[in-house]
């Protein structure tokens, strides 16, 4: 099965720094995928990790360490538009060796000014 | 970019009644489409995975028929909830892969209400 976990909220403050962390424990472990959520809207996608190391792309950065099962997402000179959830994912080969996307439960952001 | 398109994007059905919720790739070929429930507040479960051509694959607890997913083409995946009752109110986002790229795209949810 799948375990991953996440914190439930975090609040922080205009133009500062937070990392969200995601630990996870998978079987079959292809790939580690960062979204964020606005309220009643769909995920969007920001990063995918699949090798260990930091990728980023502009205010967003995400790391990834496999044998740590352990994954975090920085944002950076946050803004009140970061205000969303955002969710961990794992694909996971699966027993039927289907892949598929398996969620965190989310993170809850609050940017306040 | 890619975009998966769902419809409808909210649906108010009788209870006992059945409804059909469309998932659509807009500019590539879905060799996979998954299928998740989203609760207030609740992070995405994932309901179902459906590959082109064969039958979809269920999670633990999710009853194949009473959510119905038909993967008929490349670009269209169906996920029918029959007999609705008023539990199975919920969001419901599809979310599509092609079989070059990692990334998964979702579609816009579909909101359902069941009275």
């Amino acid at each position: 099965g799948q375990n991953i976990d996440q914190p439930t909220e975090m609040t922080a403050t205009e133009g500062a720094i937070v990392q969200i962390n995601c630990t996870y424990q998978t079987s079959g472990f292809n790939g580690l995928f960062w979204y964020q959520q606005h309220a009643g809207e769909a995920p969007t996608f920001l990063s995918y990790n699949v090798l260990d190391g930091l990728e980023e792309k502009g205010r967003f950065s995400s790391f990834l360490s496999r044998s740590k099962g352990y994954s975090y997402l920085l944002l950076k000179e946050l803004q009140m538009k970061d205000s969303a959830s955002y969710l961990c994912a794992v694909r996971d080969r699966g027993n039927t060796g289907f892949q598929k996307l398996v969620f965190g439960t989310g993170t809850r952001l609050l940017v306040s000014p | 970019g890619a975009v998966v398109s769902q419809h409808p994007s909210r649906v108010i059905c009788k209870s006992g009644t059945s409804v059909k919720i469309e998932c659509r790739s807009l500019d590539f070929q879905a060799t996979t489409m998954f299928w998740y429930r989203q609760f207030p507040k609740q992070s995405l479960m994932l309901m179902a995975t459906s590959n082109e051509g064969s039958k979809a694959t269920y999670e633990q607890g999710v009853e194949k028929d009473k959510f119905l997913i038909n993967h008929a083409s490349l670009t269209l995946s169906t996920l029918t909830v029959t007999s609705a009752h008023p539990e199975d109110s919920s969001f419901y986002i599809c979310s599509a892969r092609m079989s070059t790229s990692p990334t998964i795209y979702f579609g816009e949810g579909s909101w359902l209400t069941v009275v």
